[in-house]
């Protein structure tokens, strides 16, 4: 089946710095999705992606769907305390039952 | 707006019990999801249901049962229950892919559930 390698698995930064990660896979998705968990909830969507190329920014975040459709990143800006979680990459894939494939996660842990 | 709510939020279970995690959403959609999450991993789909009367396997639905008889109801059973299905359990709801908001997916507060 379709996986997803998302890197890094953790991150430690300071606060004010900027955030990047990634994910790839061997197969080709018409979406991807960048999602937050925080401790004890479900995921929640940040940012929606839908043609190769695309950049889109919510806030202080910035994604990219990747051309060759096999990619994407996620970029935080100037990262602040609550941006602590873990975040996780998702694609669809083209064919079949639209089903979600989701990365590993990437845990960010910010010095304050 | 409640979105998606399941229940119970905490449980333990013995070998070989069964139980039932309870799923609702109120947001009329009508593709449902039930994943799994292990720890330090991502999501795995067990089963989703397009609409009411129809289920269809993930990728490990292997102990697993759905049922979906109404749209907002979207049950999940574990009839003989094995430590391997220790795991946080994720209710999830959108409308249907392909279309713009279909590829946002409503997500649950999730269930933990131990098995001992």
């Amino acid at each position: 089946g379709q996986q997803l390698n998302q890197s890094p698995q953790s991150m430690f930064i300071q606060e004010g710095e900027d955030v990047s990660m990634n994910c790839t896979s061997s197969s080709i998705f018409n979406t991807w999705l960048w999602y937050k968990q925080d401790p004890g909830e479900g995921p929640v969507l940040l940012i929606a992606l839908y043609k190769a190329g695309e950049l889109t920014s919510n806030g202080r975040l910035t994604a990219q769907f990747g051309i060759t459709r096999k990619d994407s990143f996620l970029n935080i800006s100037a990262s602040i305390p609550s941006d602590v979680g873990i975040y996780f990459c998702a694609g669809r894939v083209i064919q079949g039952a639209q089903k979600l494939v989701f990365g590993q996660g990437t845990r960010l842990t910010i010095n304050p | 707006n409640a979105g998606v709510t399941q229940t119970p939020k905490f449980r333990i279970l013995k070998i070989g019990q069964s139980m039932t995690l309870q799923c609702t959403q109120d947001m009329n959609h009508n593709y449902m999801y039930w994943y799994r999450q292990d720890p330090g991993m991502g999501l795995k789909l067990i089963y989703y249901s397009v609409g009411a009367g129809i289920t269809d396997k993930g990728e490990v639905p292997n102990g697993y049962n759905v049922s979906r008889s109404t749209t907002e109801d979207f049950p999940l059973r574990l009839e003989l229950a094995a430590p391997s299905q220790t795991s946080v359990y994720f209710c999830a709801s959108s409308y249907s892919p392909g279309s713009y908001s279909g590829n946002t997916i409503y997500f649950g507060e999730g269930s933990w559930l131990t098995v001992v």
